[in-house]
């Protein structure tokens, strides 16, 4: 999608080993957020941000951490990867309430 | 906590026929209404939305929704579908207000058009 690019677009790794996804917004919105896709659960939040440095949790955040350094990038981390954490990660940006979300592309993490 | 129920998980329809799928949500304070549309491989896009005023709203591809408070049921609807609507649609809600917009989404509906 025309402004917000996610990387990488898939990726294998290994039980135990730290991971961070990246999300990166070129049209200057305030908040962002980071959402987990799996079969039967549609999009469950994981993470959110309001602001540089400012970030809350969602739904779904036991496991993951996240930092957001710049406006233009908010970054996903698990520390630890389990199999449980096989999915496809999607990042959003909103410039207000009233906009609706604009989403990436998706980044297919598989934990073996 | 706000949830999200699509009540069909798959929907087959043959094409030129109408379709609804089905969206209830669970809040009963001011709320803002979306569905968003994914196909294959790709990440989900805005199909329309619902802030306040007209009860019924439109998509530029001929989708409409229609939101029922008293229902608490905001479902979606096409009178004449086409291959191309081949996808999986993801009803969304949110509160009201400033801040940041937490969305709730439902399980999503795969919508299969047969010819």
């Amino acid at each position: 999608d025309a402004g917000i690019t996610q990387s990488p677009r898939h990726k294998v790794t290994e039980t135990g080993t730290p991971v961070t996804l990246r999300c990166h917004q070129t049209e200057n919105h305030r908040y962002m957020y980071w959402y987990r896709q799996d079969p039967g659960h549609g999009l469950r939040l994981i993470h959110y941000s309001y602001g540089v440095k400012d970030t809350d949790k969602g739904e779904v955040s036991d496991g993951y951490s996240v930092s957001r350094s710049k406006t233009e990038d908010f970054l996903l981390t698990l520390e630890s990867a389990t199999s449980s954490q096989t999915s496809v990660y999607f990042c959003a940006i909103s410039e207000s309430t009233f906009y609706g979300y604009t989403f990436g592309s998706g980044t297919r993490l598989t934990v073996v | 906590a706000q949830s999200v129920t699509q009540l069909d998980s798959q929907v087959p329809v043959f094409e030129e026929a109408p379709v609804e799928l089905r969206c209830n949500y669970s809040s009963s304070v001011s709320v803002y209404l979306f569905w968003y549309v994914q196909y294959p491989n790709q990440g989900l896009q805005l199909l329309l939305k619902y802030l306040s005023g007209s009860t019924l709203v439109e998509s530029i591809n001929g989708f409409e929704a229609e939101f029922n408070k008293s229902q608490t049921s905001f479902h979606l609807r096409k009178p004449s579908v086409h291959i191309s609507d081949t996808a999986e649609y993801f009803c969304a809600v949110s509160e009201g207000g400033q801040g940041a917009q937490k969305l709730v989404f439902g399980q999503g509906t795969r919508l299969t058009i047969n010819p």
